[in-house]
């Protein structure tokens, strides 16, 4: 069974600070990996996916995440953070195409620091 | 990208009683899910609702509580039955749109509160 990991609950950064949010999955074959943010009160909005090729992957809002099968990781970045930023991420793992239902991390809320 | 919408946006219920939700999409999807997100928790896959099928409902969650329709290739409802305390959650409608990467969508969430 896929499983997904997410060990921070939650970090706090300054803004302008540059960001790293941590998440490890586990699955037997190549994973579909998402990072999705959910600001409060919203719905889910997907920032960034992989699916093959080029490990590292660009995502909206400046942010990027990279897949690192030898670690099972696929961490999000960004470089600088902003104070719309702060929000809810989630990192998500889907078995395969055709049958998207994912399987979610407990999130990492993320609170940015004047 | 496709857009969903969800109704309610929120709703507060009686004990025992049932609510529907409804999830509308712009485009036709094959595929459509519903997700519970307990308070302060991840969001847990209830089922999969596919159009001129019944729905596919993973652990822990049976149609009896939750019955769901999909008549169409652009809608879907989910009714959360019998309602207790417990079922305070946001619900939250998705799609895969197969015409742009497969990317999932998601509704924007009924936040239901039972007393």
């Amino acid at each position: 069974a896929q499983s997904v990991t997410q060990p921070d609950i939650h970090i706090t950064v300054s803004e302008g600070a540059s960001l790293e949010l941590r998440c490890n999955y586990s699955y037997g074959a190549t994973p579909y990996l998402f990072w999705y943010v959910q600001s409060p009160g919203q719905g889910l909005q997907l920032l960034l996916k992989y699916f093959s090729g080029d490990t590292l992957v660009q995502g909206i809002k400046g942010f990027e995440a990279e897949f690192k099968r030898s670690q099972s990781s696929f961490n999000l970045r960004k470089p600088s953070v902003h104070w719309s930023d702060a929000a809810e991420y989630f990192c998500a793992v889907g078995a395969n195409f055709g049958n998207e239902k994912l399987t979610f991390g407990t999130g990492t809320r993320l609170t940015i620091i004047p | 990208s496709a857009v969903i919408s969800q109704k309610p946006s929120r709703d507060i219920c009686q004990r025992g009683t049932s609510l529907t939700i409804q999830c509308q999409v712009d485009s036709q999807v094959t595929m459509m899910f519903w997700y519970r997100q307990q308070p302060g928790q991840s969001l847990t896959l209830i089922a999969t609702a596919n159009q001129g099928s019944e729905a596919t409902y993973e652990s822990g969650f049976v149609i009896d509580k939750f019955p769901i329709s999909r008549p169409n290739l652009t809608f879907s409802t989910l009714t959360v039955s019998n309602m207790s305390p417990e079922d305070s959650s946001i619900y939250l409608c998705s799609v895969a749109d197969r015409t742009t990467n497969e990317k999932l969508f998601f509704g924007s969430g009924t936040q239901l509160s039972v007393l």
